[in-house]
């Protein structure tokens, strides 16, 4: 199986402040990666898929790049509601895989 | 309104079994493949099960096999995932994601809102 590795697994930062959080493919993925959003007692939530696509209606404050076995997702000008857990998926190898996730607060 | 709806949760005991649905609305449910997903009390999340448009293909995690069997219902636009011999370590919110083939590529973009299944004597 394909492993994800994010880092930090922690994040803290404020109002205003740009974050990035890495995923790391234990082999080449392509462009194959998706990023989550998930807040407490809440489904994931799609942000951004096939590395750097903007899912509809996610503010432009996230972004993506990459490819291959490493990914960034970049929340620029950080908001309260971006408290969250944010995990990276890849969808290039069977089983698909999920990152450990990353705690943001605020 | 694009939407997945799970039901069937509960408390079981080591061994027992449950059938969680999964129902969909808003959109042509036949025309995608589906996925189970699950995730531990504070743990991370992990793909369980998927199952392609007309039941062609399925496929399981490897600590689901032989115990959990997904299926569909295309015209009453429904999932389902048949759990047998449960054990404490399936204990956890159960969601089901839409696989969505996007121009760029794919995502799992849309997901129920989940199904807590907890497995104690």
């Amino acid at each position: 199986d394909i492993q994800l590795t994010q880092s930090p697994s922690f994040l803290s930062a404020s109002v205003g402040d740009s974050v990035t959080i890495t995923c790391r493919a234990s082999q080449g993925i392509g462009r194959n990666l998706a990023w989550f959003q998930q807040k407490p007692g809440k489904a994931p939530k799609l942000l951004i898929y096939a590395a750097s696509t903007l899912q509809i209606e996610v503010p432009s404050r996230f972004s993506g790049r990459g490819s291959g076995t490493e990914f960034i997702l970049t929340i620029s000008s950080l908001q309260p509601e971006d408290v969250a857990t944010y995990y990276c998926q890849q969808l290039s190898g069977s089983p698909s895989t999920f990152g450990q996730g990353t705690k943001m607060e605020i | 309104e694009v939407q997945l709806v799970e039901s069937g949760g509960g408390l079981v005991k080591p061994g027992g079994s449950l059938r969680l649905s999964c129902a969909a609305s808003g959109f042509n449910f036949k025309n995608y493949n589906m996925n189970w997903v699950r995730q531990a009390p504070g743990r991370g999340l992990e793909w369980v099960s998927s199952i392609t448009t007309i039941s062609s293909h399925i496929y399981y995690a490897d600590s689901v096999k032989g115990r959990f069997t997904i299926s569909r219902d295309n015209a009453q636009n429904t999932l389902f995932l048949q759990m047998n011999s449960l054990r404490a370590e399936d204990t956890g919110v159960y969601y089901c994601a839409r696989l969505w083939f996007g121009e760029s590529g794919d995502a799992f973009d849309i997901w129920g809102q989940g199904t807590m299944v907890t497995v104690s004597s």
